[in-house]
């Protein structure tokens, strides 16, 4: 079965940078729309960045400039760069895939906590 | 666009029929999804191109729906039901718009 983890979030202070990590099972990243959502506490859920499978990538306003979707073909994985983090990066992120470009996401992984904080 | 959900709290009983609503500011056609999210887990794909079934959920959850307007609909609520649901739109975008939530709660 479809299956995606994700690593390497933590406590980061205001400033830095921090880069997660997405490992996917039984499907390849790079043949597929990928997405990052992200959920702060207690609040909804907010998409951050997606990368089409070919290539083509998009960013929330909020994290514009800030952040790089990035995928590794013989790792299989996905990756969200994150740098000059704000309080408000705070939250729950969530990688995800859709079946086809631009469509619903299917697979979620787990979530990773990233808390930016001094 | 922005997705405006209703209610934004509900309260229902076992066996219980519900109906949670999606307005979308602009017509998007049928490209609206449904999401279903458990405290501490990730969203699950319910419904997609606004009335059609994920594959593994069961058969009383129906979507409806087309333009502006959409519904979820759960037929009977069933003790695992009870959860946080959420739309989002795959018309225009970037970018990728999620509705703010319908928090459905046990009576």
């Amino acid at each position: 079965e479809e299956q995606l983890v994700e690593t390497g979030g933590g406590l980061i202070q205001p400033g830095g940078s921090l880069r997660l990590s997405c490992g996917a099972s039984e499907f390849t990243v790079d043949a597929n729309y990928m997405a990052w959502v992200r959920q702060a506490p207690g609040k909804g859920l907010e998409w951050v960045s997606v990368v089409y499978s070919g290539g083509t990538t998009y960013y929330a306003d909020s994290v514009k400039g800030r952040f790089t979707i990035s995928r590794d073909n013989s790792k299989n994985t996905l990756y969200l760069q994150m740098s000059s983090l704000r309080a408000e990066d705070t939250a729950v992120y969530f990688c995800a895939r859709g079946p086809y470009d631009r469509s619903h996401l299917d697979y979620w992984g787990q979530g990773i906590l990233v808390r930016v904080s001094s | 666009i922005q997705l405006t959900q209703s209610p934004s709290f509900l309260s229902a009983s076992v066996g219980d029929r519900v109906t949670i609503t999606c307005r979308a500011s602009q017509g998007i056609s049928s490209y609206l999804a449904w999401y279903q999210q458990k405290p501490g887990k990730a969203p699950k794909l319910l419904i997609y191109a606004a009335s059609s079934l994920q594959s593994g959920v069961p058969s009383r959850f129906s979507g409806s729906g087309s333009g502006t307007d959409f519904t979820l609909t759960i037929s009977s609520l069933q003790p695992e039901d009870f959860a946080t649901y959420y739309c989002q739109q795959l018309n225009n975008f970037p970018p990728i718009t999620f509705g703010q939530g319908t928090r459905l709660e046990i009576k």
